[in-house]
């Protein structure tokens, strides 16, 4: 499967807290992006990061990626029971975009 | 900018039936668009990428003659579930990007998805 893992499969936290999700892939890309979908909606594009990038911020997100491990990691700094949703990194072979198995957040109040 | 509508949201329908969802690019021209199907708590598989005025692209182990797939204009691409069977119960979203936007380094705009039920 060209599917990158993510872990951990589900995380709770209470709010306020820092929240970390991992990806891993399997071939070499152009860019790793990540996805966030609130429960029976579409997904929103939260980030991308590029192959020659190590890290990236936007907001209270940071995004690393190492190619040399095919792994990348998003931190949520600060979290909000807003943030409750699942997490998906992506990435890109050819013309598609191909999804890992995503992260389940529950930022409790 | 960069909306993407699917419609329906939800639909209920019975086995045998055919389901007909639409995706539109509201601001923008895409002459790719992308299927994905969901199943509860998993992550999104893709059916397959759409190109307006051509034959859709498949992925392997999807049936094209039950996913009917036609992509008329830059702003529309239609999914047809034929047949429905209660296995085809899922959640389905497209995606497209803008046309002339090269594929890399450009994220994709996703439509609300639909649930379709089949009984």
């Amino acid at each position: 499967s060209q599917q990158g893992e993510e872990d951990p499969q589900a995380l709770s936290i209470q709010e306020g807290e820092n929240a970390t999700m991992n990806c891993s892939y399997k071939t070499s890309i152009n860019n790793l992006q990540w996805y966030r979908q609130n429960s029976g909606r579409g997904l929103v594009h939260l980030i991308l990061i590029r192959s020659n990038e190590r890290e990236k911020h936007s907001g209270r997100l940071r995004v690393t990626l190492d190619t040399s491990k095919k792994s990348s990691s998003l931190l949520i700094t600060a979290s909000r029971a807003a943030d409750t949703a699942s997490y998906f990194c992506a990435t890109e072979y050819g013309n598609k975009l191909v999804f890992g198995a995503g992260t389940i957040l529950r930022v409790k109040s | 900018g960069a909306v993407v509508s699917q419609h329906p949201s939800r639909v209920i329908c019975k086995s045998g039936t055919s389901v007909k969802i639409e995706c539109r690019s509201l601001d923008f021209q895409a002459t790719t668009m992308f299927w994905y199907r969901q199943f509860p708590k998993q992550s999104l598989m893709l059916m397959a990428t759409s190109n307006e005025g051509s034959k859709a692209t498949y992925e392997q182990g999807v049936e094209k003659d039950k996913f009917l797939i036609n992509h008329a204009s830059l702003t529309l691409s239609t999914l047809t579930v034929t047949s429905a069977h209660p296995e085809d119960s899922s959640f389905y979203i497209c995606s497209a990007t803008r046309t002339g936007v090269r594929s890399y380094n450009s994220p994709l705009h996703f439509g609300n998805g639909t649930r379709l039920t089949v009984t």
